[in-house]
């Protein structure tokens, strides 16, 4: 069975402070696949990053980071200096690699806020 | 081109109605998802669609019935629904080569009375 945990269910930070939100996730699988995805109230989902478990670089994209660490089974995302329009509910996800059929299984998403 | 657009955006149906939401990409993506999302809770996996083929079904009840008329659009024609079924729908669409991301519509707002 697949679980991801983000434990952290709401987030308040003042703007230009940096931010990181957890994830930890569960697999049996050797070969998977974890993503974000920030979820405005508009209600779309934004791809923010794939990553699979042969990669474990970390990643830089402008403000956004993100630690993935497989000995902890963890994928944090980190946001520098953030921003009003940071606000959003983010999700992690994990994917296994079952063919080209795949269930993405998220967190319970972590409602972010920035205030000005 | 990465968008996915749904129609309607909002939806308030009675529970005798029958109506159907759509969804429509021109990314090529041959794997296209319904999701259902309740108020606060993560989006919940319904069904998907692989080379206009249901694949996956997750036991969701026959009055949800999907739709795929084509490669690039998705329908989820709804009947006889109940109050628990208001909720945000999303659709998704990907890539069939491996496991890449997922592209998600704004979603419609349905409300069930």
């Amino acid at each position: 069975a697949q679980k991801v945990t983000q434990a952290q269910t709401e987030i308040s930070v003042v703007e230009k402070e940096d931010v990181t939100l957890d994830c930890v996730y569960e697999t049996r699988d050797t070969t998977y696949y974890l993503f974000w995805y920030k979820q405005p109230p508009s209600g779309e989902l934004v791809f923010l990053i794939r990553r699979n478990s042969f990669d474990e670089q970390n990643e830089i994209s402008g403000r956004y980071s993100w630690n993935f660490q497989k000995s902890t089974s963890s994928f944090n995302f980190t946001i520098t200096a953030s921003q009003v329009v940071d606000s959003a509910v983010y999700f992690c996800a994990l994917a296994n690699s079952g063919g080209s059929n795949y269930k993405l299984t998220f967190g319970k998403g972590t409602l972010l806020t920035v205030n000005p | 081109d990465t968008e996915v657009t749904q129609t309607p955006k909002h939806l308030v149906m009675g529970m005798t109605n029958k109506k159907s939401l759509k969804c429509e990409q021109h990314m090529g993506h041959r794997a296209m998802y319904w999701y259902k999302q309740k108020a606060k809770k993560p989006p919940e996996l319904m069904f998907v669609y692989s080379y206009e083929k249901l694949s996956i079904n997750e036991s969701v009840p026959s009055r949800f019935s999907p739709e795929c008329p084509n490669s690039s659009l998705l329908n989820l024609h709804l009947h006889a629904l109940q109050p628990e079924d208001s909720a945000l729908y999303l659709c998704a669409s990907s890539q069939l080569r491996g496991v890449t991301e997922a592209f998600f519509g704004q979603g419609t707002r349905l409300t069930v009375v």
